[in-house]
């Protein structure tokens, strides 16, 4: 079965900081991978994607995300963060084999400090 | 703003009532979704839709039912509702890959209607 984690519900970086957002997943067969940023009251916005390729895949408003496929980990990242940038964060798998379903993780709370 | 619109934004209803939530999208994609997101929790699949065809039904309870009348619209049917049922009711979109069932492409999704059950 697919499964993405999440381990930090609460992120806090002062602002300018670099900042990680940390996803680790696990699935039967090689994964596409997904981030998601949501706003309080506002859908959930595509921030970049992970196919295949370059391990290090550039995305919307500056970040960036990691694809480690030995540590089965696709971290977010900014190298300087924003205080507009704090929001609720989702990585999300799809699993090529059984692919229609789309699993998101628990999602991490970033906290950008003025 | 989001390519995908939601309406209405806002719904209350008692548990008798019936009332349909909306979703549109121009974008061609021939893929759609709802989800339900409870605070601070992962949306969470109900329904996906792929090529105006029911194609995913994930055990949702039969008093939500939804609708695809064409490749653009989306609507989820409510009737009967339970106060556990309040939530985002998310809809989203994709384009399908021919051939690879759409994997690879991002979701799309709207701002979601804000339901509470009285």
């Amino acid at each position: 079965a697919q499964s993405v984690a999440q381990p930090e519900d609460q992120v806090n970086v002062a602002e300018g900081n670099p900042l990680t957002v940390k996803c680790t997943y696990s699935v039967s067969g090689n994964p596409y991978l997904f981030w998601y940023v949501q706003y309080p009251n506002r859908g959930l916005q595509f921030l970049l994607k992970y196919i295949t390729g370059d391990n290090l895949v550039k995305g919307s408003y500056g970040f960036e995300a990691e694809f480690n496929k030995s540590q089965t980990s696709f971290h977010l990242k900014k190298p300087s963060a924003l205080v507009s940038d704090s929001a609720l964060y989702f990585c999300a798998v799809r699993d090529m084999v059984y692919g229609q379903n789309f699993v998101f993780g628990p999602g991490t709370r970033l906290s950008v400090l003025p | 703003d989001t390519e995908v619109t939601q309406t209405p934004k806002h719904l209350v209803m008692g548990m008798t009532n019936k009332k349909s939530l909306k979703c549109e999208q121009h974008m061609g994609h021939r893929a759609m979704y709802w989800y339900k997101q409870k605070a601070k929790k992962p949306p969470e699949l109900m329904f996906v839709y792929s090529y105006e065809k029911l194609s995913i039904n994930e055990s949702v309870p039969s008093r939500f039912s939804p609708e695809c009348p064409n490749s653009s619209l989306l609507n989820l049917h409510l009737h009967a509702l339970q106060p556990e049922d309040s939530a985002l009711y998310l809809c989203a979109s994709s384009q399908v890959t021919p051939g690879q069932g759409g994997n690879m492409q991002p979701q799309h999704f709207g701002d979601g209607t804000r339901l509470s059950i009285l």
